[in-house]
């Protein structure tokens, strides 16, 4: 059973407009949520993380909002530039991280 | 800084032919290490990881085994490579938390 859950496998978003990923989860006790971003035949680089006592993070473009009521987070990019085109993967530690299925992001021009 | 190297970046092995896909770190000591795979359709799923040398815990039943042979060494392998065993294998060291793990370049594998 899948404990993170990405249920949109892809996005597509007008350059300059506001790209926003969701994420689910089952474990109430993950510390730690993460997002990452991955292009094809690359590793997944870190991008952006929040701990369970807060409910924002944020950093340049990229924001992160954890509602652990409803056990949801997404992640907001704003603006999207075409560079953002890539498969995102939210994460949860636990404490070994688990990844969900990934959401492909297409910034179009 | 640290640094994880992964090799090599593709492969294409028969099938019942063995596995030896390595991971080194530098720049840090003790580094609890990680293999996670990317099979098509899914998300990165964590197969193995290790806390230290000769200590290694598995997360799935498989075809496949690790070993850590050097503190900041880490070798996935497989006796006799199956179809499904095909996938995007990547290495990863970190102590998780805020920071996450820092991942490798990954190794496309083809089983054929």
């Amino acid at each position: 059973d899948q404990q993170v859950k990405q249920n949109s496998p892809s996005l597509s978003v007008q350059e300059g407009r506001i790209s926003i990923l969701n994420c689910d989860y089952t474990n109430s006790m993950f510390d730690y949520f993460l997002w990452y971003k991955k292009y094809p035949a690359e590793g997944p680089t870190f991008l952006i993380s929040i701990s369970s006592i807060k409910d924002k993070n944020e950093d340049g473009r990229f924001t992160v909002f954890l509602n652990k009521s409803a056990k949801h987070l997404s992640l907001h990019i704003v603006p999207s530039q075409p560079g953002d085109s890539a498969v995102y993967f939210c994460a949860a530690s636990a404490p070994e991280i688990i990844f969900g299925k990934g959401t492909r992001l297409h910034i179009l021009p | 800084s640290q640094t994880i190297h992964q090799w090599p970046a593709t492969l294409v092995q028969p099938v019942g032919s063995p596995l030896s896909l390595e991971c080194t770190v530098e720049g840090t000591s003790n580094p609890n290490l990680y293999w996670y795979r990317q099979a098509a359709g899914r998300g990165l799923q964590l197969l193995f990881y290790s806390v230290g040398i000769g200590q290694i815990s598995s997360e799935v039943p498989q075809n496949l085994s690790a070993s850590r042979p050097q503190d900041r060494q880490f070798i996935l392998s497989s006796k006799k490579l199956l179809l499904s065993d095909s996938g995007f294998y990547l290495c990863a060291w970190g102590g998780g938390g805020l920071g996450g793990y820092t991942f490798g370049s990954g190794t496309r594998l083809t089983v054929v």
